[in-house]
């Protein structure tokens, strides 16, 4: 039973490019979150999606991030024209339910270096 | 405003030692859900433990203990007997019942360096 899988592992863009990451949800798991961990700091929320679903976009960023997951496939976060400050470890979990306190499931995380 | 702190940045022992990371939360739901996580150095993020907000009960699960208490937002985390295995950023996390999303909201993290 494979875990939360996230590729690529490391992925490096020049300013301007896009940058697309993906993340494979535990077998059975229908709820996926993605998080951003900067330099020397914690993590933090960006986006909730279910299958087809964004449910909370609450700490993306309001341009050039977006995210989706479709009925078939990995959960996508993509970045347009990517700026040095989008240097980050990209998180993704999932879970076979939402709400309070669920428990979910972590990836191993992508590490995007914009140079 | 901060809703979990994580005082201790950085944190430097020697193997052996006990060693408590703090962790303060702030939120207005009654329901709620702590959590604590390992990051190693290699970078994943590892769940060490979920305690909901009804349930006070202390634990303890081999050298790691936990303290919970309600009358003072906090959710204290002991690693006892330390080893140089234990060295790496520990995060602590809430989540609220509010909007009923599941989503975490982490602390700063403690960078724990357990020395030989």
């Amino acid at each position: 039973n494979a875990g939360v899988m996230q590729n690529p592992r490391h992925l490096v863009r020049r300013r301007g490019q896009e940058a697309r990451l993906r993340c494979s949800p535990m077998k059975g798991h229908s709820h996926v979150y993605w998080y951003r961990q900067l330099p020397e700091e914690g993590l933090k929320f960006m986006v909730y999606l279910q299958k087809e679903n964004i449910i909370d976009e609450s700490g993306m960023p309001k341009e050039r991030f977006s995210a989706e997951f479709p009925k078939e496939g990995p959960s996508i976060l993509r970045i347009q024209q990517v700026v040095r400050g989008d240097s980050a470890a990209y998180f993704c979990a999932s879970s076979r339910t939402g709400g309070v306190g669920t428990e979910a499931f972590f990836g191993q995380g992508t590490r995007l270096t914009v140079v | 405003a901060q809703k979990v702190t994580q005082a201790q940045t950085e944190i430097s022992v020697v193997e052996k030692e006990d060693v408590t990371l703090d962790c303060v939360y702030e939120t207005r739901d009654t329901t709620y859900y702590l959590f604590w996580y390992k990051q190693p150095p290699s970078g994943e993020l590892v769940f060490l433990i979920r305690r909901n907000s009804f349930d006070e009960q202390n634990e303890i699960s081999g050298r790691y203990s936990w303290n919970f208490q309600k009358s003072t937002s906090s959710f204290n985390f002991t690693i006892t007997a330390s080893q140089v295995v234990d060295s790496a950023v520990y995060f602590c996390a809430l989540s609220e019942a509010s909007g009923n999303t599941g989503k975490l909201i982490f602390g700063q993290g403690t960078t724990l360096q357990v020395k030989p």
